[in-house]
């Protein structure tokens, strides 16, 4: 199965807010409620900030929010700091009963 | 606070079999609530989930279709932890390998990390 598709990069200032999307298909994002979203700073494992599309883990700030519609699911990033300068990959369960993940992002604060 | 150790070669040769352990601490092997994955990142950055074990009663095993031909995923409840093994290595095969636990169809903790690299 393909991989999700995401944009290679976004960036914004301090302060703004950033949405990555994530674009998969009826197989996966568009008949789960399954999707996570995971950041990556270099060097480390990536980290869990979303689950089952809009839900938050414990500790991860409440600036991290996702939402979805339809095949695609998006991240947003509101009040962007310079500590949320990672990559971030999104997946999602597929009726295959295997996971895809997306290709990542790329997030640059100015 | 779960925590998944892994331990294994860091250079494998091509056509061997690439052999990964993950050890767990605070949780089990057996729950019957989460699962136990094995996922790589290419040196492109793209993640790859390779499969998972899990206990519902008995045992299950699931591989994605790209590696399932090569490769086995056991869980050994002695110990508390499970492999990897991928036989028939290419270069292509380079990656680094997570082991991940999956809780809410989410990977909710992930071990460090191994750089394996498939060359002679």
């Amino acid at each position: 199965q393909s991989a999700l598709t995401q944009p290679p990069s976004v960036s914004g200032s301090p302060g703004q807010s950033v949405t990555i999307s994530c674009t998969g298909t009826s197989s996966d994002i568009g008949t789960y409620n399954r999707v996570s979203w995971y950041q990556q700073s270099p060097g480390t494992a990536p980290k869990l900030i979303i689950y089952e599309v809009t839900h938050r883990p414990s500790g991860v700030p409440d600036r991290f929010s996702g939402s979805k519609s339809g095949n695609t699911a998006s991240l947003t990033i509101s009040g962007l700091q310079a500590e949320d300068e990672a990559d971030y990959y999104c997946s999602s369960y597929s009726s295959s009963g295997s996971y895809l993940f997306a290709t990542g992002t790329k997030v640059t604060v100015l | 606070q779960v925590q998944l150790q892994q331990s294994g070669p860091g250079l494998v040769k091509p056509s061997q079999t690439l052999s990964l352990t993950c050890a767990i601490s605070g949780d089990s092997v057996s729950s019957n609530s989460v699962t136990w994955n094995w996922i790589r990142q290419s040196p492109s950055g793209g993640l790859e989930w390779l499969g998972r074990t899990y206990y519902r009663s008995k045992w299950y095993n699931e591989y994605a279709l790209s590696v399932k031909s090569r490769i086995t995923i056991n869980p050994d409840t002695s110990k508390n932890q499970f492999s990897l093994h991928l036989n028939s290595v290419t270069p292509g095969d380079t990656a680094v390998y997570y082991c991940a636990r999956n809780n809410n169809w989410s990977f909710d903790s992930w071990g460090q990390g191994i750089l394996v690299t498939v060359s002679s």
